[in-house]
């Protein structure tokens, strides 16, 4: 069975700090990964989403940036944190057999401070 | 614009009630649907989706959604809830075939023992 880590799960971190979080799939190959950052009351925004390594499209223009190393790997970075980063990080994935369902992580909640 | 509508942000039922959650979308001949539940501090877990045939779709934990095309709803529904149901729920919709998957902005529900 497939399943979906992220890490760390929660991260409290200084303004102008930079940030890594990620997130590693198991039980499938190539794999559609997806970030979405999720704000109180304000629904799920898509960050970012790779359809394979190395290929990574943005929604939308921000302070943050995502790569893909490995098939299964997705990362999500800043180089400088600002205020308005802080909120809850989802990663999820979907594969070409599954439609379009998509599966998420267990979540990581980041403060700026 | 495409958009999904989740028209209540709150809703709260007692404990053994019924429960309609509503959610209408704006675009799409064929549509693909699924509804998600989030509890608090977690990832979202897929209940239930429709991409063809019967209109009436079953799901887990006792919940099912009616896809009906003249009034582009997909409602979830469940004929007694329990205090575990507690938690946000997100209707999502893929327009056609070749589009990203889109969700609403949630509804929080509300359990009254």
């Amino acid at each position: 069975s497939q399943t979906i880590h992220q890490w760390p799960a929660t991260l409290v971190q200084p303004v102008g700090s930079p940030l890594s979080l990620e997130c590693t799939v198991e039980g499938t190959s190539n794999p559609n990964l997806y970030w979405y950052r999720q704000a109180a009351g304000r629904g799920l925004q898509l960050l970012f989403y790779s359809v394979g390594i190395g290929q990574i499209s943005s929604e939308v223009p921000q302070n943050l940036s995502a790569s893909r190393p490995q098939d299964r790997q997705f990362i999500l970075s800043s180089k400088k944190l600002l205020l308005s980063d802080s909120g809850f990080y989802l990663c999820a994935w979907s594969g070409w057999d599954r439609g379009h369902e998509q599966y998420f992580g267990p979540g990581t909640r980041l403060t700026v401070t | 614009a495409q958009s999904v509508t989740q028209p209540d942000i709150h809703i709260t039922v007692s404990e053994g009630a019924s429960l309609e959650l509503r959610c209408n979308y704006s675009y799409g001949a064929t549509p693909y649907l699924f509804w998600y539940v989030q509890s608090p501090g977690q990832g979202l877990q897929l209940l239930l989706k429709y991409f063809s045939g019967d209109t009436l779709v079953q799901g887990i934990k006792g919940f099912e959604a009616e896809f009906k095309r003249s009034q582009s709803s997909f409602n979830l529904r469940k004929p007694s809830v329990h205090w575990s149901d507690a938690a946000e729920y997100f209707c999502a919709v893929v327009p056609n075939r070749d589009d990203k998957i889109i969700f609403g902005k949630g509804t929080r529900l509300h359990i009254l023992p």
